[in-house]
C-alpha cells in the first residue's frame, strides 16, 4: 500500500541546473499538490491539479512548472534551480471532492539543496 | 478560508493529556475543521476532523464549541514518539487550493 511516493528524496542541484520531481500516488486520487516548506515554517502551495491535464497556480508558483499527464502521477519541473528554492517539497492528493482541507495524503517529502 | 490561530510551541510530559487550542473566529457555515500531524523529515499526516461537538478516534479527540470559533485537539496519554508539529486547518470541499498550512504548534514531549 504504497499511498504517494515521491522521487528523489535528496537531491543537491547547482545554480541554474533543471531537474523534475516526480509524484505518483496509487489511490486513484484526482486531486493533486506540489509543496515546498522551508524551515520552522509551514507548506506553502505551489502548483495543484483537479485532473488528468490540468494544472493551476497556487501561492508561490514562480521558477516551477508542472505537469499531470497520467492521472496518477505530478510533475515538478525546476528549469533553471536557485539558491531560494532549496527547501523540502512534499506531494500530495486527495479523493474526489476534497481537498487538504479536509484530507489529503502527503508524501515523504524530497530535499532539494541548490548550491 | 478561516484565518487559524494557534500556539507556536507546548510542551509536556509522557503520560500526559495534551489539549492543543485553535481559534478561527470567522470560520464559515460550511467549513470543517480539520488536524494534521507532522512529524520531521515526513510529510504532514492527517488525523481527525469534525464539524461540531466532539469527535473522537484511535489518534485523538476533537471539541468544538457551539460557536464554532475555536477547537480543541486533545491527544490522551502522550508518548515521545507525538513529539511533532500539529496543523488546524478549517475550510470546506471548494477553495481549498489556497495557502492552508500555517507555522503550526510545536509539541514537545519530555520523558
Amino acid at each position: 500500500n504504497a499511498g504517494v511516493t515521491q522521487t528523489p528524496k535528496f537531491r543537491v542541484l547547482k545554480t541554474g541546473q533543471s531537474m523534475t520531481l516526480l509524484c505518483a500516488q496509487d489511490m486513484n486520487h484526482e486531486y493533486m499538490y506540489w509543496y515546498r516548506q522551508d524551515p520552522g515554517m509551514g507548506l506553502r502551495l505551489i502548483h495543484y491539479s483537479v485532473g488528468e491535464g490540468t494544472t493551476a497556480k497556487g501561492e508561490v508558483p514562480d521558477g516551477y512548472n508542472v505537469s499531470r499527464l497520467k492521472k496518477q502521477n505530478f510533475l515538478l519541473g525546476l528549469e533553471s534551480a536557485a539558491p531560494s528554492q532549496t527547501s523540502v517539497y512534499f506531494c500530495a492528493s486527495s479523493p474526489p471532492g476534497r481537498t487538504p482541507v479536509t484530507e489529503a495524503f502527503f508524501g515523504q517529502g524530497t530535499r532539494l539543496t541548490v548550491v | 478560508l478561516a484565518k487559524t490561530t494557534q500556539p507556536i510551541s507546548m510542551d509536556s510530559y509522557e503520560g500526559q493529556e495534551v489539549n492543543i487550542t485553535c481559534s478561527h473566529n470567522n470560520i464559515a457555515t460550511n467549513d470543517y475543521i480539520t488536524w494534521y500531524q507532522q512529524f520531521p523529515s515526513q510529510g504532514p499526516r492527517f488525523i481527525i476532523q469534525g464539524y461540531k461537538t466532539k469527535v473522537t478516534n484511535e489518534v485523538a479527540s476533537l471539541f468544538i464549541p457551539a460557536d464554532r470559533k475555536s477547537s480543541t485537539l486533545s491527544l490522551p496519554r502522550v508518548s515521545l514518539s507525538d513529539t511533532a508539529v500539529y496543523y488546524c486547518l478549517v475550510g470546506g470541499n471548494t477553495g481549498g487550493f489556497k495557502t492552508i498550512f500555517g507555522a503550526g504548534t510545536r509539541l514537545f514531549v519530555k520523558a
